[in-house]
């Protein structure tokens, strides 16, 4: 099992503002973290795939960071629209199975 | 969504019963996994099956087995359902860098 956690457990931010939220992950056999968004009745969807210390990825106005040294990384959304409320998973990988955490859920009030 | 297919979506049980979920991909993905998911724990591995032909445990496999049937299916069973199986299943297939595609859920509550 491989401890993978996520702050805060909830949020909530004001349309047009921007936030972030934290994963945190073992630091050794580093293989991959991932970012997924899940909204309310569907299934998660695939944000990110990160593999280099370093990596940033950028989808529109969500972005994420990536410090396998440290292990964290960090997702970040730019002026917070009412379609961004999801929770928000991030997973760990050091092999070809992914360890989830329990998710960041934001709520955007208009 | 896209590519990975569950059923039943819905199924009440009651305790002791048993039944098959199952799954199916036609992305030809080697990899496919079932996770369940209780409120404030996340997703939590259960099987997966890392090519045809192969399965192995994962985080929460007892009272579970699974069958990897060809490279498009993968089966859950549950033998004898307790009420501490209801949960929200997903089957899942590995994309690589493009991350896991993810089906869209079986809702399952054990009496």
């Amino acid at each position: 099992i491989l401890n993978v956690e996520q702050s805060p457990q909830s949020l909530h931010v004001q349309e047009g503002d921007s936030t972030n939220f934290t994963c945190s992950f073992p630091s050794s056999n580093f293989y991959a973290l991932h970012w997924y968004r899940w909204e309310t009745a569907k299934s998660p969807e695939a944000l990110f795939v990160m593999t280099l210390n370093g990596d940033e990825k950028k989808k529109g106005r969500i972005s994420a960071t990536l410090n396998t040294k440290e292990g964290y990384s960090y997702l970040y959304i730019k002026g917070s629209q009412p379609e961004d409320s999801a929770t928000y998973l991030c997973a760990f990988s050091n092999d070809y199975k992914l360890s989830f955490g329990a998710g960041t859920t934001v709520t955007v009030r208009a | 969504n896209a590519g990975v297919t569950q059923t039943p979506k819905f199924q009440v049980l009651k305790t002791g019963q048993s039944m098959t979920l199952q799954c199916a991909q036609d992305m030809n993905h080697n990899s496919m996994y079932w996770y369940r998911q209780d409120p404030g724990m996340g997703l939590r591995l259960i099987y997966y099956s890392a090519s045809e032909g192969t399965t192995d445990k994962g985080e929460v496999p007892n009272g579970y087995n699974v069958s990897r049937l060809n490279k498009r299916e993968f089966s859950l069973r549950l033998e004898s359902a307790a009420p501490s199986q209801t949960s929200v299943y997903f089957c899942a297939t590995d994309r690589g860098l493009n991350g896991y595609t993810f089906g869209s859920g079986t809702r399952l509550t054990v009496v």
